[in-house]
């Protein structure tokens, strides 16, 4: 089957601490894309990557980080300066259109 | 500033009657519109899109509408089914911003049986 995975469903984690968010894609897309939903608004994007070892700031990038080593893999790291953490993930990928796909996501919840 | 806006949160419809959705836009590079549906707790699912060389897509019982002049767009589901109910979100891109999206605050559809 085709499409998006995204793991853990679930993630807790302390104060602190670094985490990382897998993201992989089977689609043979070059870009994918990470946002942040929090209650009640739209999705908010972290940083997104058109191509294997590139990637650009989204509008909401302090305290993440990302890399893009292979095409089928865009992990995202959240990092200990992100202030607000708690938040679902979402992981996508886009072909040639501007379509995007996504993965079931990521709840993350710092404790 | 929000560039796209879903100026109702929620709305309530019965079974078998039409349900639409608004959303409205500032930026005039906008040229590609889509609509997400979208369940708790799971990622968005692609509905339908358009592009601005148009005024109408149809897929189903989904229909998306675009006025340019208006910076609007809505979505009409008909007939409306519970299994409807959920968050939807449109999004608007345009080709100088690279594939990025830019995401509504998104409305909450509740069809009732």
């Amino acid at each position: 089957d085709g499409g998006i995975t995204q793991s853990p469903k679930y993630l807790f984690r302390k104060e602190g601490q670094n985490v990382t968010l897998s993201c992989e894609q089977n689609l043979n897309h070059d870009a994918m894309y990470w946002y942040r939903q929090d209650p009640g608004q739209g999705l908010r994007l972290i940083y997104y990557s058109q191509i294997v070892n590139d990637f650009q700031k989204g509008d909401i990038a302090e305290g993440y980080s990302v890399s893009r080593e292979k095409k089928e893999s865009f992990p995202l790291t959240v990092t200990s300066a992100q202030k607000n953490p708690t938040a679902f993930y979402l992981c996508a990928s886009r072909g040639g259109s501007d379509t995007q796909y996504f993965g079931p996501g990521t709840r993350l919840t710092v404790l | 500033d929000q560039q796209v806006k879903q100026n109702s949160p929620s709305l309530s419809v019965q079974e078998g009657r039409i349900s639409i959705l608004n959303c409205d836009y500032t930026n005039s590079m906008f040229d590609y519109f889509l609509w997400y549906k979208k369940y708790p707790a799971e990622g968005p699912t692609f509905l339908i899109s358009i592009s601005s060389i148009k005024d109408k897509n149809e897929d189903g019982r989904f229909t998306v509408f675009l006025n340019k002049s208006a910076k609007h767009l809505s979505l009409h589901i008909v007939p409306s089914q519970p299994g409807d109910s959920a968050v939807y979100f449109c999004a608007a891109s345009a080709w100088s911003n690279t594939g990025k999206l830019i995401f509504g605050q998104g409305t909450t559809l509740q069809v009732k049986p």
